[in-house]
């Protein structure tokens, strides 16, 4: 069964500044990758997903996270934050031709001014 | 149009009450799900149902029954309600078991 691991659970953060937001997985199989973000009581919304093909891969509001297979990792980026950005993030992943997606425990990031 | 819309959005109740959380989607997916959210933010998968199949039960009291009349809706009644049980609860829908898409959430409360 897979697992995902969020490596920091609270992210502060000037705006303006780069951030990162680590993610590990384990599985034994072939898996599929997904960031959500979370705004203040709202629903999750998907922020990006790596399925196959390019490691690289870019999402909405300027995110991007790269699939690392040796590294069981899916680190989140963005270059330049803005204060709307605050939320928190959920990492999360599900194997191939399995219904089911496990959740990381989020990171909550906090973006000030 | 909401794509995948949960009513209500809040619920106050009692301890030992039954309560029911409707959900409905609008993007022909054909798997529905229920999460739970609780306190500390945590994501856990309750149920999912295929096609109007349960394909994931995982280890939850029996007293939460999912009930699917259809593709495109999946609700969920909670009997004996239990001051554990207050979480804010998500419906979701994805096709084939991909990306999913979630409901803006059932707040629970119970007193």
């Amino acid at each position: 069964a897979q697992s995902v691991t969020q490596l920091d659970s609270q992210v502060p953060v000037f705006e303006e500044a780069p951030v990162e937001l680590r993610c590990n997985y384990s599985s034994s199989v072939s898996v599929y990758l997904f960031w959500y973000v979370q705004y203040p009581n709202q629903g999750l919304q998907l922020l990006l997903k790596y399925l196959s093909g390019s490691t690289l891969v870019k999402g909405i509001n300027g995110f991007e996270a790269e699939f690392n297979k040796s590294q069981t990792s899916f680190h989140l980026r963005k270059p330049s934050v803005h204060i709307s950005d605050t939320a928190e993030y959920f990492c999360a992943v599900s194997e191939s031709n399995d219904y089911k997606l496990s959740f990381g425990a989020g990171t909550t990031v906090t973006v000030r001014a | 149009d909401t794509a995948v819309s949960q009513t209500p959005k809040y619920l106050v109740t009692q301890m030992g009450n039954d309560k029911s959380i409707k959900c409905e989607q609008n993007l022909g997916h054909d798997t529905m799900y229920w999460y739970k959210q609780d306190s500390k933010k945590f994501l856990k998968i309750m149920f999912s149902y295929n096609n109007k199949e349960l394909i994931i039960n995982e280890t939850v009291p029996n007293r939460f029954s999912p009930k699917s009349p259809d593709k495109a809706h999946l609700n969920l009644h909670i009997n004996s309600l239990e001051l554990g049980d207050s979480a804010v609860y998500f419906c979701a829908s994805s096709q084939e078991g991909t990306v999913l898409f979630f409901g803006s959430g059932t707040q629970l409360s119970v007193l």
